[in-house]
């Protein structure tokens, strides 16, 4: 079946530096895939999502990249600020089952 | 427009009570499914609802169940309440499913401690 993995539990970036976090999943069928970001006391916010027939979608300050070929899909935060702390989520829908398969997430820390 | 909207928010309760938890989908979805969360499992799926049926559950006990009303809000019951159900319970809307690359709308959840 479908899993999603995220390949750093943590991760701690400078305030105005790029950051990238990454996700790899199981099944070569997957065809959509979703980043979430939840910051404390909060639920998942979307932040952008991309389709199996697409490699690159940007949106504002961010950009989600698929390399189908490896299975493995990441997300590039840009200039990154103190409100982009969060724990990230990658998931995708398995097929048949209504729901999404979520990664464990990474957590973001921003240092000042 | 008003997005998913849980309530309560947080609820103490103590082993072997139970409880109800209640969602409201952002307006026009029909798609309603509920989340647990808990820092060593992450988010698990509990079950979906679409037009007052469940179209799936996940593998929890027969203690957690749910249901859907015909204006699309929805309640999950968690029966004979045990401290491992302490976890924040997400409710999440979408038009028509996960299923049909849609993406989900979440809600804050709802803290659950059980004591």
């Amino acid at each position: 079946g479908e899993s999603v993995g995220l390949h750093l539990p943590t991760l701690s970036v400078q305030e105005g530096d790029n950051s990238i976090i990454n996700c790899a999943y199981s099944n070569s069928a997957s065809d959509y895939f979703i980043w979430y970001k939840q910051e404390s006391g909060k639920g998942p916010q979307f932040i952008i999502d991309i389709r199996s027939n697409m490699d690159k979608r940007q949106g504002q300050r961010v950009t989600v990249l698929l390399n189908k070929t490896v299975k493995h899909l990441s997300l590039q935060i840009a200039a990154t600020q103190p409100g982009d702390s969060a724990v990230y989520f990658c998931a995708t829908p398995k097929e048949g089952a209504q729901k999404l398969v979520f990664g464990q997430g990474t957590r973001l820390t921003i240092n000042p | 427009k008003a997005g998913v909207t849980q309530t309560p928010r947080y609820l103490i309760k103590t082993r072997g009570q139970q409880v109800t938890l209640s969602c409201s989908p952002i307006s026009g979805h029909r798609s309603v499914s509920w989340y647990q969360q808990t820092p060593g499992q992450g988010l698990q799926f509990l079950f979906e609802y679409f037009s007052e049926t469940q179209r799936n559950k996940g593998n929890f006990p027969g203690r957690f169940s749910g249901r859907q009303f015909s204006n699309s809000r929805s309640e999950m019951n968690v029966s004979t309440l045990e401290l491992g159900d302490s976890a924040l319970y997400l409710c999440a809307s979408s038009l028509v499913g996960a299923d049909r690359g849609e993406k989900l709308f979440f809600g804050s959840g709802t803290q659950l401690s059980v004591l």
